[in-house]
């Protein structure tokens, strides 16, 4: 079946480094998608890995390994504005190359 | 400025009266897409468009329409709304590739609550 893993809710500290996994099982791997979603705000796209390796850009970097189903976001020198859902999607072959959601990651920063 | 709207952002309305969320992208986009979002569940798509007159199901199609005549344009019926379509909507459009749909553009979001 296809299925995207991701910790409910995570807690960091301003000025710290968060990393958040993204675990997937599908039947056609085609690419991977991380988007940011503010509380009642639409999501923002924010990386895009289809080659393993790391993606950065600026204090965001997004990792992937196919071989192991797995990717995670790395967020460095938090701010408060990162208080923030993050989703993982994966764009799958067997699903007509639409993206299969994660349920997100609610990340809480503290001061 | 590129942009994806919606329309109207919050309605509210009464079980059975048919309503609908309009959608539109002024970034020539191929794909548009409608989804529901729920809290615990994350985003579930509804319907989807590859391009003009091509639409397709999503995972939840039970009780919504939709219509793709023009390419920026992707309403979103509700031809006869019950409480449990009461959710938080979002549109969304991306350019295409061999490899499938692209980055998403979202619209602001409409949020509908059924009586």
């Amino acid at each position: 079946g296809q299925n995207i893993d991701q910790p409910t809710e995570m807690t960091a500290t301003e000025g710290a480094i968060v990393q958040i996994n993204c675990t997937y099982q599908t039947s056609g791997f085609n690419g991977l998608f991380w988007y940011q979603q503010h509380a009642g705000e639409a999501p923002t796209f924010l990386s895009y890995n289809v080659l393993d390796g790391l993606e950065e850009k600026g204090r965001f970097s997004s990792f992937l390994s196919r071989s192991k189903g797995y990717s995670y976001l790395l967020l460095k020198e938090l701010q408060m504005k990162d208080s923030a859902s993050y989703l993982c999607a994966v764009r799958d072959l067997g699903s007509n190359y639409q993206l299969i959601w994660g349920a997100g990651t609610k990340l809480i920063i503290k001061p | 400025e590129a942009q994806v709207t919606q329309n109207p952002r919050y309605l509210i309305t009464v079980t059975g009266k048919k309503l609908t969320v309009t959608c539109s992208q002024n970034m020539n986009h191929e794909y548009m897409s409608w989804y529901r979002q729920d809290p615990g569940l994350g985003l579930r798509q509804i319907y989807y468009s590859m391009n003009v007159e091509v639409t397709d199901k999503g995972d939840v199609p039970e009780g919504y329409k939709v219509s793709r005549k023009e390419k920026r344009n992707f309403p979103l019926i509700l031809e006869s709304p019950s409480p449990n379509q009461t959710s938080l909507y979002f549109c969304a459009s991306s350019s295409t590739s061999s490899l499938g749909v692209g980055e998403l553009f979202f619209g602001e979001g409409s949020r509908l609550t059924v009586l």
